[in-house]
């Protein structure tokens, strides 16, 4: 069965200071992969995608960058946090078939920027 | 940016009674989905209804899709205090890599 970690569950960091958050599947291959970031009480909005090995696509603008550097490890950075990027992360998985693609969540990192 | 909406934002039930929860969206789709999300949770996948279905069922949950009206709805029937969760929709608008679209969801609060 698949799986998929985040972490970590909770991250305090200061305004400025730099970022990593690593997200893992296990038991697929060759998955897409995606950064969510929810704000307290709203819906997610998806950050980035990645469809392959070093293959990443932007969906807005923003102070945070992604890489994928193995077929199942989705890395999500910043090199100086703002006070806005404080938020719900979630990363999440799918695979297409027959042009159908349910996506399955990690359990989210609560990152606070101070 | 956020496509779709749901209505209402916020609903209180008591046990035993339906939640209806509805969406719209504003592209065209593939497929929508459902997802449902705990407090400080990932999301969990419900249900899947195809652009050429009408109405889905599983368990408790019934989703009907109206494409001229680019709306769906979700029916949890004979809810439980479990159900307690803020449920989202999402727009499959049919890309390869899978993309959603995900509305600003309605938080159900079912009262024991």
């Amino acid at each position: 069965s698949q799986t998929i970690h985040q972490w970590p569950a909770t991250l305090v960091q200061p305004v400025g200071s730099p970022l990593s958050l690593e997200c893992t599947v296990e038991g697929t291959s060759n998955p897409n992969l995606y950064w969510y970031r929810q704000a307290a009480g709203r819906g997610l909005q998806l950050l980035f995608y990645s469809v392959g090995i070093g293959q990443i696509s932007s969906e807005v603008p923003q102070n945070l960058s992604a890489s994928r550097p193995q077929d199942r490890q989705f890395i999500l950075s910043s090199k100086k946090l703002l006070l806005s990027d404080s938020g719900f992360y979630l990363c999440a998985w799918s695979v297409t078939r027959a042009g159908v693609a349910e996506q399955f969540f990690g359990p989210g990192t609560r990152l606070t920027v101070l | 940016s956020q496509q779709g909406e749901e209505d209402p934002q916020a609903l209180s039930i008591q046990e035993g009674e339906n939640a209806t929860m509805n969406c719209s969206y504003k592209t065209s789709i593939n497929n929508l989905q459902w997802y449902r999300q705990n407090s400080g949770r990932g999301l969990v996948h419900l249900i899947l209804i195809r652009s050429n279905e009408r109405e889905k069922h599983s368990g408790r949950l019934r989703v009907t899709l109206d494409t001229s009206k680019k709306s769906s709805s979700l029916l949890i029937t004979a809810s439980r205090a479990a159900d307690t969760a803020s449920y989202f929709c999402a727009n499959a608008g049919g890309t390869s890599y899978g993309k959603l679209t995900f509305g600003q969801g309605t938080i159900l609060t079912v009262h024991p």
